[in-house]
This record gives structure tokens, C-alpha cells and sequence, in this order.
């Protein structure tokens, strides 16, 4: 079945822990992507990746790392996370354009308290 | 980033009831795409636009790529208690794909 794992799929931590969020698709895309989804704001990318080794910062990257050493995996990195980053995070993933039908994750929902 | 007016941000319609939602952008758009999010859930592409003037159906729903390639709308036709969700429009000026804020729909039966 084709599709976008993500873990944990819930996160409760603490400001400056650092935190992993995985995610991996089986779809063999070339184009992943990380969102975060806030009330009233729709989804703001964090970073996105046109495909192995290459990563490219979104809307709001700031706090964020993220790499791309395989194409099925793109974690989110959280160095040192702070009660902002409180949201609920999506990975997707799709063809290398972009523009075709991306695949979302589940979701990952992350308190900092 | 680019910005994307979505409206209306909520609507609560009866079951059976017609949808209209629409997106504007202040730039051009090479691509429109309306998505779907259940609760709990990740968005799902419900239909993607290419170009300028483009109307497609998806059972239901049908949605449209302005002539001037800055703004999209989606109708929903009879709604059923499922359509409930958030809906999102999201489009490319560039590379990048910027959502707009959501349409929050609720059917009352």
C-alpha cells in the first residue's frame, strides 16, 4: 500500500530536549515535504526536498533541520524546540515536480511545554 | 511567502444543501489544487487545476482555474454528513506550495 509513515504520531516534551520526527514513504517519490498546521493558518511549509542531498527552506524554517540521506526518509529535526512549536506536523511526499498529488502523513502532534 | 485568501473560513450548511469556497491570490498561479483534511487525518487531493479556465468534476465537486490564473473556486453539489472537513485550496507560484487558511464545513442533517 502506498503511503507516508510518520513517528511519534503524538509528543508531549519539554523546551530545549531535542526531538526526531521521522518519516518515510515507499512511493518512491523524489519530492518530500514537511508542514506545520496551525488554527487559522492553514499549513506553512518548514522545508522541503527535491530529492537526495537536496534540501530547501519553506515558509517558517526557523528552528528546523531537516535532512535527506535516502529518498524515502526526510526527518524533522528539532535542535532545541520552544513552546512555538507547538503544532501539528505533516510530511508529505510526490513526484519531483511537486505539483502532482502530494501524499500526506498522519500527522504528528507535538506539545513543548 | 505567498499569500492565499481563502474564504469563508467556516460555513455550517443543511445536508442536501449546495457549497461554493474560493481562493485569490495577489500573484499568478501555475497550479491549483483543493484538498480535503478529516479529522484526525492529513489533507487528500480532491482536484488538481493546470490551466487558466479549466473546470473538472470529481463526483460532486467541481472546481475551477481562473482566466486570469489568480484565483480558484470549488463547489460542492448536495452535500452529504461526509462532506464535513477542512478544505484547502493550494497552488504554485513557484516550486513551493502554499495552502491557503482552510474552509471549515459542517452539515447539519
Amino acid at each position: 500500500e502506498a503511503q507516508v509513515t510518520q513517528n511519534p504520531r503524538y509528543l508531549i516534551t519539554v523546551t530545549g530536549k531535542k526531538l526526531t520526527v521521522t518519516c518515510s514513504q515507499n512511493m518512491n517519490h523524489e519530492y518530500m515535504s514537511w508542514y506545520r498546521q496551525d488554527p487559522g493558518l492553514g499549513l506553512r511549509q518548514i522545508y522541503y526536498s527535491m530529492n537526495v542531498e537536496v534540501t530547501d527552506k519553506g515558509d517558517v524554517p526557523e528552528g528546523y533541520k531537516v535532512s535527506r540521506k535516502e529518498k524515502r526518509n526526510f526527518p524533522l529535526i528539532l535542535e532545541s524546540p520552544s513552546p512555538n512549536q507547538t503544532s501539528l506536523y505533516f510530511c508529505a511526499s510526490s513526484t519531483w515536480t511537486g505539483a502532482d498529488t502530494q501524499y500526506f502523513g498522519p500527522g504528528t502532534r507535538l506539545t513543548v511545554l | 511567502g505567498q499569500q492565499l485568501n481563502q474564504s469563508p473560513q467556516s460555513m455550517f450548511i443543511q445536508e442536501g444543501e449546495d457549497v461554493s469556497m474560493n481562493c485569490t491570490s495577489s500573484s499568478i498561479f501555475n497550479t491549483w489544487l483543493w484538498y480535503k483534511q478529516d479529522p484526525g487525518e492529513g489533507p487528500v487531493l480532491l482536484i488538481a487545476l493546470y490551466k487558466a479556465g479549466e473546470l473538472t468534476s470529481n463526483g460532486r465537486l467541481t472546481a475551477q482555474f481562473g482566466i486570469t490564473r489568480k484565483d480558484s473556486f470549488l463547489n460542492i453539489s448536495a452535500s452529504i454528513p461526509s462532506d464535513v472537513g477542512i478544505y484547502f485550496c493550494a497552488g504554485h507560484p513557484s516550486r513551493q506550495l502554499t495552502f491557503g487558511s482552510g474552509t471549515q464545513l459542517t452539515v447539519l442533517p
